[in-house]
């Protein structure tokens, strides 16, 4: 089956224009999990979503960025007023039953964000 | 504080020789672990799993619970080994009782030939 898809694969924004990149995670997953990759820096965790319940939003860097998940499957991360170091990778994951210790991540491609 | 500590940002060795990537991990609680990969230009992947005691492409990991250690190692290190390893684990936190998945910041690997 499909796997998790991500777009658009890159981004290029000018600095303080507002992005919205989109998660479309694998059917029937009920946690998404949303991270950014950048250079030095490795994996950051910066928001999960399971099922019906509040997302663990502790990992956003600041009120810049917010998350959104529609229907228990896509999901949108909106970043608003972009600044240079937002640039980096930001990759989505989704698992299929999350409160299990065990379960796999399924990582999605990534989307390049570059903010000039 | 939950963390997990990867020490070496880059560890390179020759084709042939043994190669062990270090994780060491600080959970109040008994997690689960895991190595992921990220092999150039592909998509960041599950290697193996602490509870399935595997060995993967000749890789395994150990855990130590009394030095809460998770490291990967493998005895003879590939050209296509090379890429980026993360060390996670995942549990409830005690606390707050909510889920958590952490990683650690990686280390790359490079195998030369």
């Amino acid at each position: 089956g499909a796997g998790v898809s991500q777009s658009p694969s890159n981004k290029v924004t000018e600095k303080g224009k507002d992005v919205e990149l989109r998660c479309d995670p694998i059917s029937g997953h009920t946690a998404l999990y949303w991270y950014r990759q950048s250079l030095g820096q490795g994996l950051e965790f910066l928001i999960y979503f399971q099922g019906n319940s509040a997302p663990d939003k502790s990992g956003l860097p600041s009120d810049r960025f917010s998350a959104e998940r529609t229907g228990g499957s896509v999901s949108t991360l909106t970043i608003q007023r972009t600044q240079q170091e937002d640039s980096a990778v930001y990759l989505c994951a989704s698992s299929l039953v999350s409160g299990v210790f065990y379960n796999e991540q399924f990582f999605g491609p990534g989307t390049r964000l570059t903010v000039l | 504080a939950q963390r997990v500590t990867q020490p070496e940002k880059l560890l390179s060795v020759f084709k042939g020789a043994p190669v062990e990537l270090k994780c060491n991990y600080s959970y109040s609680g008994s997690p689960e672990l895991f190595w992921y990969v990220q092999y150039s230009r592909q998509r960041l992947q599950l290697l193996l799993r602490h509870i399935s005691r595997e060995s993967i492409k000749g890789f395994t990991a150990d855990l130590n619970k009394g030095e809460t250690s998770f490291h990967l190692k493998k005895p003879f290190a590939q050209e296509e080994d090379s890429a980026m390893y993360y060390c996670a684990l995942s549990g409830s936190d005690f606390l707050s009782g909510t889920y958590k998945y952490i990683f650690g910041t990686g280390t790359r690997l490079k195998v030369l030939a």
